[in-house]
C-alpha cells in the first residue's frame, strides 16, 4: 500500500503570499490531520479532517485553513504568509475510530522570505 | 487539562547501552499512548502504541515501552542501543480523538 503523499516537498514564498499544500492520504484512511513543526515549538495541530468535515482544531489564527475531498485527499491553506510561518508541514492519515495510530507523510518544507 | 512531558530534551547512550526515553502525562479517563520517531527530514514513523491489556508494549526495531499507571508514564526502552537509533522520539497521548504530543527528546547513539 503507497504510503502518505506531500505535495510539494519543498517551497519558498515571499511574505504576504498565499500557499496551498496538498495530502493524499493512505488507501482507505478517511481521518487526516495536519502539523506545523517547528524547531522551537516542536508539533502543533493544526487540525483534523474525517469524512470532509474538520473535527478538531488547533489554536492557529484563520490564516490557516483546510479542506478535504470527498477521496480523502487533503488541502492546507495559508494566506497572508508571515516569517514566522516557515516550518516543516505534516499531514498524516489514519482510519477511523479512536485510539488508532497515524501515518505520517514526508512533509511539505516552507520557508517565508 | 491534559498534557504530555518529555522531560529531556536529549539522551546521550553509548552503542550496546541500554536506552530509555522517559513520557510522562495527564489526561482524564483512560488514554492510549504512541511514540513515534523521526529522522533527519522525514515524517514521523510509528513505533508501538499502548491501549490497554499487557502493559509492556513491544515495537518496531526492538523498541518496547511500559504503561505505568500509577506513575503515569510510558517510558521508551531498548536493551541495546544502535548508532542508527539516533533520533528525534515523540510521545504522544490520546483521549476522544485529540492527540497531545510531547516536545520531543533527542537520542544520541554514540559509537
Amino acid at each position: 500500500k503507497a504510503g502518505v503523499t506531500q505535495t510539494p516537498r519543498y517551497l519558498i514564498k515571499t511574505r504576504g503570499q498565499q500557499v496551498t499544500l496538498s495530502c493524499s492520504p493512505i488507501s482507505g484512511h478517511r481521518s487526516v490531520s495536519w502539523y506545523q513543526q517547528t524547531p522551537g515549538q516542536g508539533l502543533q495541530f493544526l487540525f483534523e479532517y474525517f469524512s470532509e468535515t474538520q473535527r478538531n482544531k488547533g489554536n492557529f489564527p484563520g490564516r490557516f485553513s483546510g479542506r478535504q475531498f470527498s477521496n480523502s485527499r487533503s488541502e492546507m491553506n495559508v494566506s497572508t504568509l508571515e516569517l514566522g510561518d516557515s516550518a516543516l508541514y505534516l499531514c498524516a492519515s489514519r482510519l477511523a475510530g479512536e485510539g488508532l495510530e497515524q501515518y505520517f507523510g514526508p512533509g511539505t518544507r516552507l520557508t517565508v522570505t | 487539562a491534559q498534557s504530555v512531558a518529555q522531560p529531556e530534551d536529549q539522551v546521550n547512550v553509548a552503542e550496546g547501552n541500554p536506552l530509555t526515553v522517559k513520557c510522562t502525562y495527564s489526561v482524564s479517563g483512560n488514554p492510549y499512548l504512541f511514540w513515534y520517531v523521526q529522522y533527519p527530514n522525514r515524517g514521523l514513523q510509528f513505533l508501538l502504541k499502548y491501549i490497554t491489556g499487557d502493559n509492556l508494549v513491544k515495537g518496531s526495531y526492538g523498541f518496547e515501552a511500559e504503561f505505568n499507571k500509577s506513575q503515569t508514564s510510558f517510558h521508551l526502552k531498548k536493551p541495546s542501543a544502535l548508532v542508527s537509533d539516533s533520533a528525534l522520539y515523540f510521545c504522544a497521548v490520546g483521549s476522544n480523538y485529540q492527540l497531545i504530543w510531547g516536545a520531543g527528546t533527542k537520542l544520541i547513539i554514540k559509537p
